[in-house]
């Protein structure tokens, strides 16, 4: 079975400061790997997708994730966030059919001033 | 391009009361189609996915139920809705390499 593990449920941070947001999964086989963001009562805007080739993946609005086979990891960064930054972040695992995604269960993202 | 649609928006419903909501996809065929659930601090649980007409999988047993009348037409249905049922619905749409969302529908049931 897969599974999806964010172990921050929320990390506050100041504008302009760098952010890591942690995504750790399980998976027998193997997956592609997925970074969503979700504004207050709106659906999930895709970040980056990890699928093959290299292992550092660059997405929209300046994140970057980079996916570690051996610590089965993907984790979420961004050098400098913005107050527009604030939103729920989602990680999302998917198998090679690409039938089902499973989400973590979520980090907010707090950006302070 | 592709767009999906999911309505209403938002929904109030007593308990014991039907549900039906309902998700179209444009510009894309054959699509799979999937229902989630957001549950307050819960993320986002897979509820039923489908990868054409009248081929539904459930992933967790519930209240709910799905249909797929038609290919780019995804329903999600309860005969009598429970307190429990109250979340953030989100239907998606996936052709292959990434999931697409709807807007979702915001579902108390009181």
């Amino acid at each position: 079975a897969q599974s999806v593990t964010q172990l921050d449920s929320q990390v506050p941070v100041f504008e302009e400061a760098p952010v890591e947001l942690r995504c750790n999964y399980s998976s027998s086989v193997s997956v592609y790997l997925f970074w969503y963001v979700q504004y207050p009562n709106q659906g999930l805007q895709l970040l980056l997708k990890y699928l093959s080739g290299s292992t550092l993946v660059k997405g929209i609005n300046g994140f970057e994730a980079e996916f570690n086979k051996s610590q089965t990891s993907f984790h979420l960064r961004k050098p400098s966030v913005h107050i527009s930054d604030t939103a729920e972040y989602f990680c999302a695992v998917s198998l090679y059919n690409f039938n089902k995604f499973y989400f973590g269960s979520g980090t907010k993202l707090n950006v302070k001033p | 391009s592709q767009t999906i649609h999911q309505w209403p928006a938002t929904l109030v419903q007593p308990v014991g009361s039907p549900l039906s909501l309902e998700c179209t996809v444009e510009g894309t065929s054959n699509p799979n189609l999937y229902w989630y659930r957001q549950a307050a601090g819960r993320g986002l649980q897979l509820l039923f996915y489908s990868v054409g007409i009248g081929q539904i999988s459930s992933e967790v047993p519930q209240n709910l139920s799905a249909s797929r009348p038609q290919d780019r037409q995804f329903i999600l249905s309860s005969k009598k809705l429970l307190l429990s049922d109250s979340g953030f619905y989100l239907c998606a749409w996936s052709a292959g390499f990434e999931a697409f969302f709807g807007q979702g529908t915001r579902l108390t049931v009181v």
